[in-house]
């Protein structure tokens, strides 16, 4: 069965320290692959997604994350995090069409 | 993606009530999902709707668990005879479609507390 793995389960960083959150997943086959953040109290929000091309993506918030298929990761980064981006990281791999696979999420942490 | 609104957003049950929980998807939006998220793990998908069809229930229990989406009105996840072990955070998402390049929008979730 597929799963995706998100090794860091809780990340504290203080305020300018450069983040990477790693994700592995286990399907070898095309995968579409997200990254939702989920503030305290709201819902989950699109940071960045891949489905084909360049495996380096772009998100909002000045997060990227790279697509390394020899590896199956798709690791999140930002060079810079701020007080806000305390959160809840989440990495999914969609199975087939709609049956998206979450990992366990990461529980970041900025001091400020 | 706000959009997709999901109410209530804490629902409290004792053992054995019902407990229902309502998504509305967002506007032109058709494909309603169902995670359930349990204490430390990640969302699984329960069930894939749209109008007036369940097309994939794999992920739902087989007892006391129903989903629909009426053709009026918003998606309905209903848990009858709740036990402590159905205690979780509930997310609808929404797409336009079902094409693989699609995106699924998430709602803010219903966190349900079974007592």
């Amino acid at each position: 069965a597929q799963s995706v793995s998100q090794h860091n389960h809780h990340v504290i960083l203080s305020e300018a320290a450069s983040l990477e959150l790693g994700c592995n997943y286990s399907y070898g086959g095309t995968v579409n692959l997200f990254w939702y953040v989920q503030y305290p109290g709201q819902h989950l929000q699109l940071l960045l997604k891949y489905f084909s091309g360049d495996p380096l993506v772009k998100g909002i918030k000045g997060f990227e994350a790279e697509f390394i298929k020899s590896k199956f990761s798709f690791n999140l980064r930002k060079p810079s995090v701020q007080w806000s981006d305390t959160a809840e990281y989440f990495c999914a791999v969609a199975q087939g069409t709609y049956k998206y696979i979450f990992g366990t999420g990461t529980r970041l942490k900025v001091l400020a | 993606n706000a959009g997709v609104m999901q109410n209530p957003r804490h629902l409290v049950r004792r053992r054995g009530q019902e407990a229902r929980l309502r998504c509305s998807p967002m506007k032109g939006h058709s494909h309603v999902y169902w995670y359930r998220q349990l204490p430390e793990e990640g969302l699984k998908f329960m069930v894939y709707l749209q109008k007036e069809n369940i097309i994939d229930e794999s992920g739902m229990p087989k007892e006391r668990f129903s989903a629909e989406f009426p053709k009026e009105g918003p998606s309905i996840l209903r848990i009858q005879q709740v036990v402590r072990g159905d205690s979780a955070a509930y997310f609808c998402a929404s797409s336009s479609d079902r094409l693989r390049t699609d995106t699924q929008y998430f709602g803010p979730g219903t966190r349900l507390t079974v007592l």
